[in-house]
């Protein structure tokens, strides 16, 4: 199994410009997410989805948008790059339900500069 | 909002000496799960360690094993035998019970290992 799947692993982008960051995941999990990691900040929470069709906010949205057409994929848009948004993104899922502490797994990060 | 605190940035450990990081949290609920997850250079976020709350015998993996005090909110991970290969930044991560829960993070600690 690939796991999750990030791509691109870098990029550079100007203010301004849109992009995709895309993952990928082939675990069957219901739950996927992003989160961003900055600097002596840890990894904050940007958006995520428990199924098909259903996408919601975590704590840093906005700049942001996500889609969750099918069960394995869960593309971040930057609708209009800023440098704050100059970070290490994180695409990662999970399985929803059973009895035990179902753990999220990573993709191998993504790392974005905004010039 | 439940927050994690991870008051040590940085710790140093001599190989093949025991190292404990601390993590408190904060919380309002009496059945989550909590993590620590380790990230090398590579920056691969890699699963140490879970615990479920409601199980009060302590977590243990290998050389890694928890000191979970429920009372105090406290979730401190122990390294025995340390090895070059456990320089890394180590998270503490709290995850309630619901189906759509995030995971929060502290903002970590740099563990470096020396000879």
């Amino acid at each position: 199994n690939a796991g999750v799947t990030q791509t691109p692993k870098f990029q550079v982008l100007k203010t301004g410009q849109s992009m995709t960051l895309q993952c990928a995941q082939d675990m069957n999990h219901e739950y996927m997410s992003w989160y961003r990691q900055d600097p002596g900040m840890g990894l904050r929470l940007i958006h995520y989805s428990v199924g098909a069709g259903i996408t919601d906010q975590g704590e840093v949205p906005n700049g942001y948008n996500v889609s969750r057409s099918t069960t394995e994929d869960f593309p971040l848009r930057l609708l209009s790059a800023a440098p704050s948004q100059t970070s290490v993104y994180f695409c990662a899922s999970r399985l929803v339900g059973g009895s035990g502490a179902n753990v999220l797994t990573f993709g191998a990060g993504s790392r974005l500069t905004v010039l | 909002a439940q927050t994690v605190t991870q008051s040590q940035p940085e710790m140093s450990v001599q190989e093949a000496e025991t190292v404990t990081l601390s993590c408190t949290y904060d919380t309002s609920e009496s059945d989550y799960y909590l993590f620590w997850y380790k990230q090398p250079p590579s920056r691969q976020m890699i699963l140490v360690i879970r615990q479920e709350a409601y199980k009060q015998q302590n977590a243990t993996e290998n050389r890694f094993s928890v000191n979970f005090q429920k009372a105090a909110k406290s979730f401190s991970l122990k390294i025995s035998d340390s090895q070059l290969g456990d320089a890394a930044m180590y998270f503490c991560a709290y995850r309630s019970t619901g189906t759509a829960s995030k995971l929060t993070f502290g903002t970590g600690t740099r563990l470096q290992v020396t000879l």
